[in-house]
C-alpha cells in the first residue's frame, strides 16, 4: 500500500531534551512537509523540502530542525530551543505543483 | 500576513440534511482553495478543491463555491451522514512550493 507513515504515534519528552519523529513516504513525491496543530488549531507549517538535501523554513521554524537526505524520508527534530512543543505533529507529502497532500496520522508529543 | 479563517467554530445538523461550512479568506493572489476533513487524532484528508478561476466545483455530495468578490469559499455536503462528523479545515494554496494555508477548523456535529 502507498501511503505516508509517522512514528511513533505517541511520543513523551522530557523537558531539555531533543526529539526526532520519523516521517517516511513511498509514494514518489518530491514535496514534503511538516505542520503542528494545537487543540482547536489549524495547521501551521514548521519546515518544507521541495527536493533532496533542500528545505526552507516555514512560519514556526524555531526551535525545530530537518534533514532531507533521502527522497522518502523527512524527519523533524523537536529540540530543547522549543519552549512549547506539546503538540500535534503532522507531515504531509505532495506531488510537486500539486494541490492535493497527503497527511500520514500524526503524533502526538508531550513534554513531561 | 495573509490568513485564512472560519466564520463558525462548530456546526450540528441532522442526519439526511444538507450541510453548509463557510470560510473567509484575505490573499486575492491565491491560485487554489482547497476543502480538508480531519477525524479525531487522524490526520487530514483532501475532499475537493477549487482553482481561483472558477466559482463552483462538484464531487462526490460536496460541493465547493467560491466567491472572490467578498473573499468567500464555502463547502456543501448533501445528505450529510454520521461519517461525516469531523473538522473541516479550508486552505489556500499559495508560495512557490505550494504550501498550504490553514484556517482553524469548523466541528461539524451529525445528530441522529
Amino acid at each position: 500500500d502507498g501511503g505516508i507513515t509517522q512514528s511513533p504515534k505517541y511520543l513523551f519528552r522530557k523537558e531539555g531534551q531533543n526529539v526526532t519523529l520519523s516521517c517516511e513516504q513511498n509514494l514518489n513525491h518530491d514535496a514534503m512537509y511538516w505542520y503542528r496543530q494545537d487543540p482547536g488549531q489549524g495547521l501551521r507549517l514548521i519546515y518544507y523540502s521541495q527536493i533532496v538535501n533542500d528545505f526552507q523554513k516555514g512560519d514556526i521554524a524555531e526551535g525545530y530542525s530537518v534533514s532531507r537526505e533521502k527522497k522518502e524520508s523527512f524527519p523533524l527534530t523537536v529540540t530543547s530551543a522549543q519552549k512549547n512543543p506539546t503538540a500535534f505533529y503532522l507531515c504531509a507529502s505532495s506531488i510537486q505543483g500539486s494541490t492535493e497532500a497527503f497527511f500520514g496520522q500524526g503524533t502526538r508529543l508531550t513534554v513531561v | 500576513g495573509e490568513s485564512v479563517g472560519l466564520h463558525l467554530p462548530t456546526l450540528s445538523v441532522q442526519e439526511g440534511d444538507n450541510s453548509i461550512i463557510n470560510c473567509a479568506y484575505s490573499n486575492s493572489a491565491s491560485d487554489y482553495f482547497i476543502w480538508y476533513k480531519q477525524e479525531s487524532g487522524k490526520g487530514p484528508q483532501f475532499i475537493i478543491d477549487i482553482r481561483s478561476n472558477m466559482d463552483k466545483r462538484q464531487g462526490q455530495r460536496v460541493t465547493v463555491l467560491l466567491n472572490k468578490t467578498v473573499k468567500h469559499l464555502s463547502l456543501q455536503i448533501a445528505a450529510t451522514q454520521p461519517g461525516d462528523s469531523a473538522v473541516y479545515f479550508c486552505a489556500e494554496n499559495s508560495g512557490s512550493a505550494r504550501q498550504l494555508t490553514f484556517g482553524s477548523g469548523t466541528q461539524l456535529t451529525v445528530l441522529p
